[in-house]
């Protein structure tokens, strides 16, 4: 079955430690996408990728960063930068045309030791 | 640029009675909008979409949402809501026609609570 891959499911970070969350897709979509999400706050976009090798900053992008290197993958690197990085990530996807619905993985939770 | 909102953080119903998730928007020109639900430690499920035609849209599991421009709402609703059907819904939009994939916006969720 087609869909989105997010990996680990649980994640724990050191101080001063940047860490990656994994987010493949085997959709064939073009934009891939991560927010983050916290209680009472809904999504928030951290940033979105239209096409291999581009992305764009969404509106939390600072102490994060992604590459793009393959249709199927969308890696999130948690860099030291980001000071309170627990919350639950989520990664998306989504066709070309814009009318069609964004697919979500299962989420990575990330909490700090 | 567009905008969300739900005002109810927590809608309470009991099984058997018809609920609504309510849910406006702020958009330049016509909308596209999206309901979705999460279950507990899981991602996004796709519902329902409104994009042109009929203003009753009919989606997954019994969910219907009507779409209405006057009021600029689009509110989730189901004839008779299960216990199941308790999780957290987001309502989203993104303008019509938009080129590109410019990402949706969500309104931050509404969480349903299924009585027995």
């Amino acid at each position: 079955d087609g869909g989105i891959t997010q990996s680990p499911k649980y994640l724990f970070r050191k101080e001063g430690q940047n860490v990656t969350l994994s987010c493949e897709q085997n959709l064939n979509h073009d934009a891939m996408y991560w927010y983050r999400q916290d209680p009472g706050q809904g999504l928030r976009l951290i940033y979105y990728s239209q096409i291999v090798n581009d992305f764009q900053k969404g509106d939390i992008a600072e102490g994060y960063s992604v590459s793009r290197e393959k249709k199927e993958s969308f890696p999130l690197t948690v860099t030291s930068a980001q000071k309170n990085p627990t919350a639950f990530y989520l990664c998306a996807s989504s066709p070309e045309r814009t009318n069609q619905p964004q697919h979500f993985g299962d989420g990575t939770r990330l909490s700090i030791l | 640029a567009q905008s969300v909102a739900q005002p109810e953080d927590q809608v309470n119903v009991a099984e058997g009675n018809p609920l609504t998730v309510k849910c406006t928007y702020s958009v330049s020109g016509n909308p596209y909008l999206f309901w979705y639900v999460q279950y507990p430690n899981r991602g996004l499920q796709f519902l329902l979409k409104y994009i042109t035609g009929d203003n009753l849209v009919k989606g997954s599991y019994g969910f219907e949402a009507e779409f209405n421009k006057s009021q600029t709402s689009f509110h989730l609703k189901k004839p008779s809501a299960l216990v199941s059907d308790s999780a957290l819904y987001f309502c989203a939009v993104i303008p019509a026609g938009n080129s590109g994939n410019t990402p949706l916006v969500f309104g931050k969720g509404t969480r349903l609570s299924v009585i027995a």
